[in-house]
């Protein structure tokens, strides 16, 4: 599969504990963005890689978020201390320059 | 105002009837434009990409009216597999796409 790989699919995890997601875009992309999308809306950006280097990070992204791409390769998004209000869809998308993005399938999270 | 702005719909068309989406922008200096096609618990897709005044490909038609600082994606001859729901995004300078809301489409037998 030669696609934006996401992983876990699905997350349920209690609030206030630690989670962590990984993005494996596609591998000759250098730009790598995380969205976050609740239901009935429309994504909204979080931050963007353009290979190692975090380029942009939106408000969104409070202080309880952390974002990495250690290599220019894979990413991760964590969030620190969960809250109820955390609980969405957290998609990563890949580009190779000024295109449209690859989506992943995302990862469903769910705060208890 | 919203940067990216769209009817939520939904859109509730019958078989093989045509129907249009409207997505407005509020910074005239965009010059790309993408429509995506969403399934329910789905990642988006891209379904088109508009760089000048329109796009077609097959039942699809993307154009753009910059005057008026609006993007249309017209569908034609609707099949049951087109309801889903339809997003349109716009790049600022670094191409990080900001999308709508989306339209809900919802095509009857």
């Amino acid at each position: 599969d030669t696609g934006v790989s996401q992983d876990p699919r699905h997350k349920i995890t209690k609030r206030g504990q630690n989670v962590t997601f990984r993005c494996d875009p596609i591998s000759e992309h250098n730009r790598l963005y995380w969205y976050r999308q609740t239901l009935g809306q429309g994504p909204e950006f979080l931050t963007y890689f353009q290979n190692e280097a975090q380029l942009e990070k939106s408000r969104l992204l409070s202080d309880r978020f952390s974002a990495e791409r250690p290599k220019g390769s894979f990413s991760t998004l964590e969030i620190q201390r969960t809250e109820q209000g955390d609980s969405a869809m957290y998609l990563c998308a890949s580009s190779p320059s000024n295109y449209g993005y690859t989506f992943g399938s995302g990862t469903r999270l769910t705060v208890v | 105002r919203k940067e990216v702005e769209q009817d939520p719909g939904p859109f509730n068309v019958p078989e093989g009837a045509t129907v249009a989406f409207n997505c407005t922008y509020s910074n005239s200096a965009s010059q790309s434009f993408f429509w995506y096609r969403q399934d329910c618990r789905k990642e988006p897709k891209l379904l088109m990409s508009v760089y000048s005044s329109g796009n077609e490909d097959g039942r699809f038609t993307a154009q753009l009216n910059r005057a008026s600082q609006y993007i249309s994606l017209l569908i034609r001859d609707s099949k049951l597999s087109d309801s889903a729901t339809y997003l349109c995004a716009v790049p600022n300078a670094g191409n990080m796409l900001t999308f709508g809301g989306g339209t809900r489409l919802m095509v009857k037998p």
